[in-house]
């Protein structure tokens, strides 16, 4: 069973659109991370929480750690936005920070 | 500011052969890590460093892999014996200390023929 898990694996939305991405993790840990991934790009790191909710432009991404369930949303968006979207989390069973677990990403496709 | 660089960006190997992987983490970042990417899926962790020791590398799949990071600044990945399977897209990222978020390299894709 994997320890993170994403959803949806594939999104396909308009321009403009709300977008939701779901994360779910089945284990003890200290942060959680958003990870966007452009095809042969490198990755960037858009959020790093540990409680609550965090904003970034047209970005959200929040963290229940009661429920072990954490979300990012994309308000208005846009064909740029067009990547694959990886959460991942770290410290856990108080592991290192660095050895972080991923899901294996959601692809999201946003139509002009 | 220049971001994380890693070299080469291509690299084609020979199964058996051996090969070495650089990163240049931000300067003053601290903390470096490493990770594998397969195609398709999410990347896995390798090994990370704070300063110059390795914090956890509890990701290193067998003793053919090896990393060091002897001045606390460049990482090398060292990979023995090269196989089929190592080939990848190995992934380098650091960031100013254990806490905060990462800045990731754009990796070096790795195909062992």
């Amino acid at each position: 069973k994997n320890e993170v898990e994403q959803s949806p694996q594939n999104l396909t939305a308009q321009e403009g659109e709300f977008i939701t991405i779901n994360c779910s993790y089945s284990v003890g840990i200290s942060a959680l991370h958003w990870l966007q991934q452009h095809p042969g790009g490198g990755i960037v790191s858009l959020f790093m929480l540990s409680s609550g909710k965090k904003k970034h432009g047209r970005l959200i991404a929040t963290i229940n750690i009661q429920e072990k369930h954490s979300s990012l949303h994309i308000t208005a968006s846009h064909p740029r936005d067009s990547a694959v979207y990886i959460c991942a989390v770290s410290g856990v069973g108080g592991g290192s920070q660095g050895n972080l677990i991923f899901g294996k990403g959601t692809k999201l496709s946003v139509k002009p | 500011g220049a971001g994380v660089s890693q070299t080469p960006s291509n690299k084609v190997t020979e199964k058996g052969k051996y090969v070495e992987l650089r990163c240049d983490p931000i300067s003053g970042h601290t903390a470096l890590y490493w990770y594998r990417q397969s195609l398709g899926q999410g990347p896995e962790f390798l090994i990370y460093f704070q300063g110059t020791g390795a914090a956890d590398d509890s990701g290193l799949p067998n003793d053919r892999f090896f990393a060091v990071r002897p001045e606390g600044s460049v990482s090398t990945l060292k990979i023995q014996r090269t196989e089929r399977g190592d080939s990848a897209v190995y992934l380098c990222a650091s960031s100013p200390d254990r806490n905060s978020p990462l800045h990731f390299g754009n990796g070096t894709r790795l195909t062992v023929t």
